[in-house]
């Protein structure tokens, strides 16, 4: 079965510092992955997504993910955190496979603070 | 502003009470899923439609729940008989590629407090 285990629930980082919001994944098959962001009244935003192509995706507003298949891990990071960056982060693994077409597997998210 | 609005912003409703949720999409999606999210945990996945034709149902999906999707553009997601554990926030999202099922345009979602 898959899934994914988003390892912090909340991450406090100051503006202008790395942020990194880690995941590891379960699947029994090759994964797409992907980070969500939902900013408060707001719906959920792709950041990324990793599908078998190069390991080390960029995403929007300067994030990026690396996919280790021998660590099953799927870390979301930020050189450098910005006040707007404050949200819940969420990873996802889909389903795939032949039958179904609409599950994405969330994580319970993080929620990241940025402080000035 | 994602393309995927959801009426209403919040519903409160007493326990025993029917509600219903709509989706409504700006532009036409071949696939529009329903997904719920409770505090402190990521969406889970409810239902799914191809056009008209509900294809996938979760098993979170009681039988007090029904989705439909007339004419293959807004859909409606009902709840009978409402009960507390149903308070949640509930999303729509379309998929705007019909080649896979990787990205997602959610609404901003319907919060339920049942009380």
């Amino acid at each position: 079965a898959q899934s994914v285990t988003q390892l912090d629930s909340h991450v406090s980082v100051s503006e202008g510092t790395p942020v990194l919001l880690r995941c590891n994944y379960s699947s029994s098959y090759s994964p797409s992955l992907f980070w969500y962001v939902q900013h408060p009244n707001k719906g959920l935003q792709l950041l990324l997504k990793y599908t078998s192509a190069a390991t080390l995706v960029k995403g929007i507003n300067g994030f990026e993910a690396e996919f280790k298949k021998s660590e099953t891990s799927f870390h979301l990071t930020k050189p450098s955190a910005h006040m707007s960056d404050a949200a819940e982060y969420f990873c996802v693994v889909t389903l795939g496979g032949g039958g179904s077409q609409g599950n994405l597997i969330f994580g319970k998210g993080t929620k990241l603070s940025v402080k000035p | 502003d994602t393309g995927v609005s959801q009426d209403p912003r919040h519903k409160i409703t007493k326990r025993g009470q029917n509600v219903t949720f709509r989706c409504d999409p700006i532009s036409e999606h071949n696939r529009l899923y329903w997904y719920r999210q409770t505090l402190g945990q990521g969406p889970e996945f409810l239902t799914y439609f191809q056009n008209e034709a509900q294809l996938e149902k979760s098993r979170l999906l009681s039988d007090r729940f029904s989705a439909e999707r007339p004419k293959g553009s807004f859909s409606t997601l009902e709840i009978q008989r409402t009960e507390q554990g149903d308070s949640a926030m509930y999303l729509c999202a379309v998929n705007p590629d019909t080649a896979t099922n990787e990205k997602l345009f959610f609404g901003s979602g319907t919060q339920l407090s049942v009380l």
